[in-house]
């Protein structure tokens, strides 16, 4: 099965900067990336599909980006509500495979 | 709204069983594929199996780790999918989520992406 490995583990950083993370698959998944928002004691939140295409009601702040193994999800100018646990899934080979998730928190 | 909401989650011992519910409410529910994903405690995200929609025959498919002592079912009628968890061991403590896959009333049986999900229902294995 295809591994997605998400760096770094932590990221802390203030409102309003950007968040840069990645999401790296053990084999090509080709654009077949999804990413997901998760708050403590929440479902997980559908953002990003086919590596770059936002879900329905998903901010402009977020974006996703790449292809083939590496992927990276940006998030714009913080918000307060943006500190959460994001985890990358891919649906290019079965069966679906989820990273480990990247915390951002509030530095 | 649109939502769903697992339930059934409790304390079981190893080696019992222990069904649980996701129903739907607000879509039409026979349109979507259903997955179930659990998420241990501190862990990640695992996907655990899923049933397809009627029009593709309904039938499920699951994880490796879950084959043979998972079934997935679901009642068109009643808005509901279960998740029927056999032979329990303590590696299947988790909290179970269940999910809609993207694919709805379109000419797929399953786009493995998954838009809705549930709050999640908590299933503790422990003697």
């Amino acid at each position: 099965e295809v591994v997605l490995t998400q760096s770094p583990a932590t990221l802390s950083l203030s409102p309003g900067e950007t968040a840069t993370l990645s999401c790296r698959a053990s084999q090509s998944v080709s654009t077949h990336l999804a990413w997901y928002q998760q708050k403590p004691g929440q479902a997980p939140r559908f953002l990003i599909y086919d590596a770059s295409n936002r879900a329905t009601g998903i901010p402009a702040r977020f974006s996703g980006s790449g292809s083939r193994t590496d992927f990276t999800l940006t998030i714009s100018s913080l918000e307060p509500e943006d500190f959460a646990v994001y985890y990358c899934q891919q649906r290019s080979d079965w069966p679906p495979t989820f990273g480990g998730g990247t915390k951002v928190e509030i530095k | 709204e649109v939502q769903l909401e697992e339930s059934g989650g409790t304390l079981v011992q190893p080696g019992r069983s222990l069904r649980l519910s996701c129903t739907a409410s607000g879509f039409t529910f026979g349109d979507y594929a259903m997955s179930w994903v659990r998420q241990a405690p501190g862990k990640g995200l695992e996907w655990v199996g899923f049933i397809r929609s009627q029009r593709f025959g309904g039938t499920p498919e699951y994880a490796a780790s879950v084959k043979d002592r998972f079934t997935i079912s679901r009642d068109d009628s009643k808005n509901i999918a279960y998740l029927q968890m056999n032979s329990l061991k303590s590696e299947d403590t988790a909290v179970y989520y269940c999910c809609r896959d993207t694919s709805g009333p379109g000419d797929r049986d399953v786009d493995w992406y998954f838009d809705l999900w549930g709050r999640g229902t908590l299933v503790t294995v422990s003697s």
